[in-house]
Parts: C-alpha cells; sequence; structure tokens
C-alpha cells in the first residue's frame, strides 16, 4: 500500500524566510509524484509533477526535488501570500493518487 | 473560465436524506475522479471514470454512495441515508490520459457537506 508522509505539519516563517517541507513516500514503482497548493476551503491547485530522482522543477519562489524516498519543496523569500497548506501525492501502478497530510505554511509579514 | 466546476459548494442536509452532487470536468478530459477530505486530512479517493465507464473504486466508498458519468461528460455523486461520518468536502478532479504517461489532475473547488 501506498504512503505518503509529509513533515513538519505546520510551519510558520518571517516573510523573507527561506525554508523546505518534506514529503517521504513508499510506493511499489513511482510513476509520478506531485506537489498541491490548497487554500482554506478550496480544492488543490496543482504545482509541480516529478516523475524520476534527480529531478527539479521551480515556478516563482517555489523549487520541488525529489529523490528516491522523498521530495523536497523549497520555498525562497517568501512572501504572506504563499501562506497555504501543500499537499504531497503520488501515483504508482494504479491510476489514483494517494496524498499526504500536507504542511500548513503560515508566512508572517 | 474553463475549470472544473462543482454543484452546489455548500449542502446541508439532516441525518437520513440522500444528496446529489454534481461535477463538470474541464472539457478536454476524458478522466473524472471523485475524492473525499476532511479536516486535516488530505484528500482521500472514492472513484474514478474513463469516459464513461466507472474503473476503480476504493473501498472506503460504501454501498450508500454512488457515482456515474453518463455520457462520458458530467458526473454526479449520489449519498443515500446520509450520516453524520459523510460530513467532508467531496471533491472532483480531472485529467487526460495519454499513451504511457500519467497526467496531473486539476481540482474544482469542492462542495461541503454538513450533515445534522
Amino acid at each position: 500500500e501506498d504512503q505518503v508522509t509529509q513533515s513538519p505539519e505546520a510551519l510558520r516563517l518571517q516573510e523573507g524566510e527561506s525554508s523546505s517541507l518534506n514529503c517521504s513516500y513508499t510506493v511499489s514503482g513511482l510513476r509520478g509524484l506531485f506537489w498541491y497548493r490548497q487554500d482554506p476551503g478550496k480544492g488543490p491547485e496543482f504545482l509541480f509533477t516529478l516523475y524520476s530522482a534527480g529531478e527539479e522543477k521551480e515556478k516563482e519562489r517555489l523549487k520541488a526535488t525529489l529523490t528516491k524516498k522523498e521530495s523536497f519543496l523549497h520555498i525562497t523569500a517568501p512572501k504572506p501570500e504563499d501562506s497555504a497548506t501543500y499537499l504531497c501525492a503520488v501515483h504508482s501502478g494504479y491510476s489514483t493518487l494517494t496524498f499526504g497530510k500536507g504542511t500548513m505554511l503560515l508566512v508572517s509579514p | 473560465d474553463t475549470g472544473v466546476s462543482q454543484n452546489p459548494r455548500h449542502k446541508i442536509t439532516k441525518r437520513g436524506q440522500n444528496v446529489t452532487f454534481r461535477c463538470d470536468p474541464i472539457s478536454e478530459h476524458n478522466r473524472l475522479y471523485w475524492y473525499r477530505q476532511t479536516l486535516g486530512q488530505g484528500p482521500e479517493f472514492l472513484t474514478y471514470f474513463q469516459n464513461e465507464a466507472q474503473l476503480e473504486k476504493s473501498r472506503l466508498l460504501s454501498d450508500r454512495f454512488s457515482a456515474e458519468r453518463p455520457k462520458g461528460s458530467f458526473s454526479t455523486l449520489e449519498i443515500q441515508r446520509t450520516e453524520q461520518g459523510d460530513s467532508a468536502m467531496y471533491l472532483c478532479a480531472s485529467s487526460r490520459r495519454l499513451a504511457g504517461a500519467y497526467n496531473e489532475q486539476f481540482f474544482g473547488p469542492g462542495t461541503r457537506l454538513t450533515v445534522l
């Protein structure tokens, strides 16, 4: 059974204070790892797809990396508008996604 | 806006009543998914369709839940005899299927169900 563990559960940063979120996974044959952003009361918003170890993708202040056991979402010089819950999900041999519980990020001005 | 839409956005019902939710996917997407999300948890898979065929259902999906996608376009999720434990956000997502690739799923805004 696929498992996804995200840490920390919650993270509070000052504006401009860079940090990283972790997503550890156990799957039988990773076919894709996905990062989503979710604002309160809304559906998840797609950010990145990573397919193989060593792959990196960037979007504005966010950078996602992938190893064989985990993925990191690096946030550089965050702004208050980056405050949200960040969800990690994996796709293995099935057509569905298995999500972690998410990391709730709060960036204070 | 051509994203995934869901209706209603909010539904309050009494225990024992039936409810139905609707999802309209992105027009060129042939796969449609239903998830359930409770507070502090990630979305949990319920079921998915490829065109009009329901290809997979989670063990979470009890007999009180039924989903349809009659013409391969919009989908409905019905919950019969609702229970308080059914209170959650119900999310719909859609994706394209390309041979040899798994494409990202795009989510709708969700329907929040409250069972009193």
